[in-house]
This record gives structure tokens, sequence and C-alpha cells, in this order.
């Protein structure tokens, strides 16, 4: 089965610093996406940046990018110029064959004024 | 709709008790997807529809569990006799066609909070 890990419960920022979020995950298929999803205190879970494994570039999205390094099963994302909208849950996901998406347990981000 | 829309907002029941658990998808949303999410923790996948027929129900946790999505739009999500172990935030997803979760990307819903007391 795939596993995903987020081993920070818990990263602070300052506003207008770069922060990055760390992700590993485990598993035996060779075609897969990740992805990560920003969840604000309204619950709603929002996509932010995709990546597709079989992709060697990094994707990025504005001030979102992506340090996707498939040998070391490592997916980290890294938000510039943080502002205080992006206070949030982040979570790291993975999508294999089929329909399902297997989060991880979430990292908290705090950004301080 | 615009969005995925998920009622009630906050449910609170007693142990033992029956709930019912209501989810809208976007509109032409073909696919449609339950997650539990506990305190602390991400969400976990339930269940997957296609259509009015469940795809995927492997996430189940036992059959106190059961969703139905009779005309392929609206889902309702039931749990029978519950437990305080089911407190937890339920969330509905939606997606265009159901090709896979790497691509048809899944959008949420706001959730349901179910306190079990």
């Amino acid at each position: 089965a795939q596993t995903v890990t987020q081993s920070q419960p818990e990263m602070s920022v300052q506003e207008a610093e770069t922060v990055t979020l760390s992700c590993t995950y485990d598993t035996s298929e060779s075609d897969y996406y990740l992805f990560w999803y920003k969840q604000p205190p309204s619950r709603q879970m929002i996509l932010v940046i995709r990546q597709e494994a079989y992709k060697q570039q990094n994707a990025t999205e504005n001030r979102f990018s992506v340090n996707f390094q498939k040998a070391a099963k490592s997916f980290s994302l890294k938000i510039s110029d943080s502002q205080l909208g992006d206070a949030a849950m982040y979570f790291c996901a993975y999508a294999g064959y089929g329909n399902k998406l297997v989060f991880g347990a979430g990292t908290i981000l705090r950004v301080k004024s | 709709g615009a969005g995925v829309s998920q009622t009630p907002s906050n449910k609170v029941t007693e142990k033992g008790k029956y709930v019912e658990l209501r989810c809208d998808p976007i509109s032409g949303h073909t696919a449609l997807y339950w997650y539990r999410q506990s305190l602390g923790q991400g969400p976990e996948f339930l269940i997957y529809f296609q259509g009015t027929g469940a795809a995927d129900d492997s996430g189940l946790p036992n059959d106190r569990f059961f969703a139905v999505r009779p005309e392929g739009s609206v889902s309702t999500l039931k749990i029978q006799r519950t437990e305080r172990g089911d407190s937890a935030v339920y969330l509905c997803a939606s997606s265009l066609n159901g090709a896979g979760a790497g691509t048809d990307t899944q959008y949420f819903g706001p959730g349901t909070r179910l306190t079990v007391l």
C-alpha cells in the first residue's frame, strides 16, 4: 500500500520569507502523481500544485514550487514571498492507479507579520 | 452549482443514533468521493462513485457505513449506530469523469463535522 509521510507537524515563516514543507512517500507503482493541497480554517481543500512522476521538471505555480526527488521518494513544497493568506494546513497527497488520493497527516503553516 | 456543497455543516448526535450526511457535487461531474478526516490527520478515502454505482468502497470501515447516489448527482453518506470513534470531518469531492485521481482533479466541499457524544 502507498503511504505518505509529513514529518513536520507545524512550521512558521515570516511574511515575505521562504518556507519549505517536507513530504516523503512510499510506493511500488511506476507511474503516479503527487499533490500539495491547502486546507484553510474553512476546511475546503484547495489544490496548490500537481507533479507527474514521469516528468523530471519540477512543477511551479506562481509562488509555489516543488522539489521532486523520485529516487529518494521525496516531494517538498517551497513557498516564496510568504503571505498571511498562506497560513493553513498543507497536505501532501499521492495518486497512483485508481481514483483515490492518499494523504499525509498534514503540516500547519503559520505566517508571522 | 459553483462548487461542492455539503450539508449540514455540523452535526451533533448521540451514540447509537443514525445520521445522514449530504453532498451536492459540481454540476456535470460524474465522479464523487467521500473521505473522512479525523482530528490531526489527513483525509482517508471511504468510497468512490462513478455515476450511480459505487466503483470502489474499499475504504468504508465497517457495515455501519453506507453511501448512495441514486440519480448520479447528490450523494448521501449514512452511518448507523454511531460510535464516538466516528467523530470526524466527512469530506466530499467530485471530479469531471473519474479518469484517475492523477489527472482528473478532485474538488472538495467544506465538509461536515460530525460529533458523536
